[in-house]
């Protein structure tokens, strides 16, 4: 199976503990994005990577969140010292290379997600 | 900033009777528009998309959607709905100006009466 593959799918920790999520994106795809999804709310975009790049991170929290994709293995978010408010699904996505056409031409736009990591802090 | 509301929180409809679900969008140009379908406990898997063109698109499990831009909307549509298609439904807007990001609408839970 080539999809995007997260893990762990659940996670506990309780507050002041360090929480870190892996995401590894299908195979081919060289885009990873983050999203979090807070109960009874909708996705929200969190962290954009390209290898070894952060492409745009204007959706983290200023602290003790930090997104890394590296040159090898998975793309990582890693939040420190979590926080009750922390708990919520964590998703990961991914897409082939993104390209222009031309100047404000289309791109796939289609993002391939994962099953989540859920991250409960007690 | 681009945005989406999805206006009903939840809705409920009997087997084989006919599905609307509602997207409102706020883009300042021509949008790149999804739906997308989560099932309990699952990701998200996409249902549709719309990029230019015919503005009626066809998705996957018998779904459509009708792109109007005079009401900014990309309603989701399925004449006939089956049990199996209890889920969440999210309606998404692209960002056509780089990368890939999409802005989520806060989802339509649809549950279906046998």
């Amino acid at each position: 199976n080539a999809g995007v593959m997260q893990n762990p799918r659940h996670l506990v920790r309780r507050r002041g503990q360090e929480a870190r999520l892996r995401c590894s994106p299908m195979k081919g795809h060289s885009h990873v994005y983050w999203y979090r999804q807070l109960p009874e709310e909708g996705l929200k975009f969190m962290v954009y990577l390209q290898k070894e790049n952060i492409i745009d991170e204007s959706g983290m929290p200023k602290e003790r969140f930090s997104a890394e994709f590296p040159k090898e293995g998975p793309s990582i978010l890693r939040i420190q010292q979590v926080v009750r408010g922390d708990s919520a699904a964590y998703f990961c996505a991914s897409s082939p290379k993104y390209y222009r056409e031309n100047a404000g031409g289309p791109s796939s736009g289609e993002l391939f997600f994962g099953e989540g990591s859920r991250l409960t802090v007690l | 900033a681009q945005s989406v509301t999805q206006p009903d929180i939840h809705i409920t409809v009997s087997e084989g009777a006919s599905l609307e679900l509602r997207c409102n969008y706020s883009y300042g140009a021509t949008p790149y528009l999804f739906w997308y379908v989560q099932s309990p406990g699952q990701g998200l898997q996409l249902l549709l998309k719309y990029f230019s063109g015919d503005t009626l698109v066809q998705g996957i499990k018998g779904f459509e959607a009708e792109f109007k831009r005079s009401q900014s909307s990309f309603n989701l549509r399925k004449p006939s709905v089956h049990w199996s298609d209890a889920a969440e439904y999210f309606c998404a807007v692209g960002d056509t100006g780089g990368g890939n990001k999409l802005t989520f609408g806060t989802g339509t839970q649809l549950k279906v009466e046998l």
